[in-house]
């Protein structure tokens, strides 16, 4: 079974900070990753993919994630936080067997709370 | 925004009705997911279409089903609603050769 795991229920971080929001990935084969941003009462938007190639994959509003394969995990990152970034973030992993097609399993989210 | 829509956009019904919730998919994706998402929860994955046809189905009874249609939409349908069903339903598609999948803004129904 391919799965994440999101260890932290929420992160909180000062406008301007670094952040890092942390999913580490249970796969068997080449996992195919994913980082979605979730707003309140709003469905799921597509923030960045990893499938293959460079470990350090650039996405949208500034985010970016690095793949660690030893460490299996998929941290999402953000050089400067904004307070707009506030939001549930989810990791996602691909399946990809008989009986699940292409679903995606996601982690139980992160809630992100960036403060003025 | 996505090009994904859903409606209705909130629903309430008894416990034993049954629900028909639709989803239109983003102009050229041919698949269709639905997912469950219960509050504070990640989504959970239904079951997907691809050419009218289930694609690939999660843990869910045989009450949740669904339909594909020529134009790529499609329906969720769950029959004799229990309360555990409440929750904000997803749909989301996407096209062969794409990995990521574009989420609609979701059904939030409740189960009373």
């Amino acid at each position: 079974a391919q799965s994440v795991a999101q260890p932290e229920d929420q992160v909180n971080v000062a406008e301007g900070n670094p952040l890092t929001v942390k999913c580490t990935y249970s796969v068997s084969g080449n996992p195919y990753l994913f980082w979605y941003v979730q707003y309140p009462n709003r469905g799921l938007q597509f923030l960045l993919k990893y499938i293959t190639g460079d470990n350090l994959v650039k996405g949208s509003y500034g985010f970016e994630a690095e793949f660690n394969k030893s460490q299996t995990s998929f941290h999402l990152k953000k050089p400067s936080a904004l307070v707009s970034d506030s939001a549930l973030y989810f990791c996602a992993v691909r399946a990809h067997n008989s009986n699940s097609g292409y679903a995606l399993n996601f982690g139980k989210g992160t809630s992100l709370l960036v403060t003025p | 925004e996505t090009g994904v829509t859903q409606s209705p956009t909130h629903l309430i019904k008894t416990r034993g009705q049954q629900v028909t919730l639709r989803c239109s998919s983003q102009s050229g994706h041919n698949t269709v997911s639905w997912y469950q998402q219960a509050l504070g929860q990640g989504p959970q994955f239904i079951f997907q279409y691809y050419r009218e046809e289930e694609n690939g189905r999660g843990n869910f009874p045989p009450r949740f089903s669904g339909l594909q249609f020529p134009n790529y939409s499609s329906e969720l349908n769950v029959n004799a609603l229990e309360l555990d069903d409440s929750a904000l339903y997803l749909c989301a598609s996407s096209s062969v050769g794409f990995y990521e999948q574009y989420f609609g803004p979701g059904t939030r129904l409740t189960v009373t």
